[in-house]
């Protein structure tokens, strides 16, 4: 059974900050793993999806990391911004399966 | 593109009611559909994966004559809560894949708030 838990579950940081949101699974048998975006009462939108294949995927701001061997990744976001204020959700599938299992996410607070 | 609509945002209704959710895929062929639904600070908890003109295939523990899906056209799904109850109050998302494979990206619709008083 596939387990995914996300650290910290909230973070307040200031504008222009680094920072690294973490993430672990319990089945490292994965196809991938995708970090989502979620805003207040929304939906969620796809921000990185790693292959098993690959070890990171990087889009603007954003790298994500991909160890399977420990059953890590990391989502890195660079220069933070208010607008990147949101609940960041990481998902993994169990081995041998397309269905995914998320992690209870990590609330990020951006200040300025 | 790859643009998930779900309707209602948000709806309120009395104890033993029924309520449909819709979603659909509005530029492409959604192949496979999934419900998910997201009790406040807690992960999104898959329901169901529906495929459409077959029968939706349940996670173990939800009640598949409580929440019956219906993936009629490769556009549109709905969930319908039948006889609902306040314990069903809860946020509802959907998301949709236009291929098969196993790293095919997920859409997810904007969700819906249900609120059964």
């Amino acid at each position: 059974k596939q387990e995914v838990t996300q650290i910290p579950a909230a973070l307040s940081v200031p504008e222009g900050e680094n920072l690294v949101l973490n993430c672990s699974f319990t089945d490292s048998a994965i196809y991938n793993l995708q970090w989502f975006r979620q805003d207040p009462g929304k939906g969620l939108t796809s921000l990185l999806l790693i292959q098993s294949s690959q070890r990171e995927q990087t889009s603007g701001r954003l790298n994500a990391s991909l160890d399977k061997s420990s059953g890590r990744s990391t989502l890195y976001i660079a220069a933070s911004q208010p607008g990147d204020s949101a609940t960041y959700l990481c998902a993994a599938p169990p081995g041998g399966s397309e269905k995914l299992v998320f992690g209870k996410g990590t609330k990020l607070t951006v200040n300025p | 593109g790859a643009v998930v609509s779900q309707h209602p945002s948000w709806v309120i209704c009395k104890s033993g009611t029924s309520v449909k959710i819709e979603c659909r895929s509005l530029d492409f062929q959604a192949t496979t559909m999934f419900w998910y639904r997201q009790f406040p600070k807690q992960s999104l908890m898959l329901m169901a994966t529906s495929n459409e003109g077959s029968k939706a295939t349940y996670e173990q523990g939800v009640e598949k004559d409580k929440f019956l899906i219906n993936h009629a056209s490769l556009t549109l799904s709905t969930l319908t809560v039948t006889s609902a109850h306040p314990e069903d109050s809860s946020f509802y998302i959907c998301s949709a894949t236009q291929r098969q494979g196993r790293n095919s990206p997920l859409h997810f619709g904007n969700g819906t708030r249900l609120t059964v008083t």
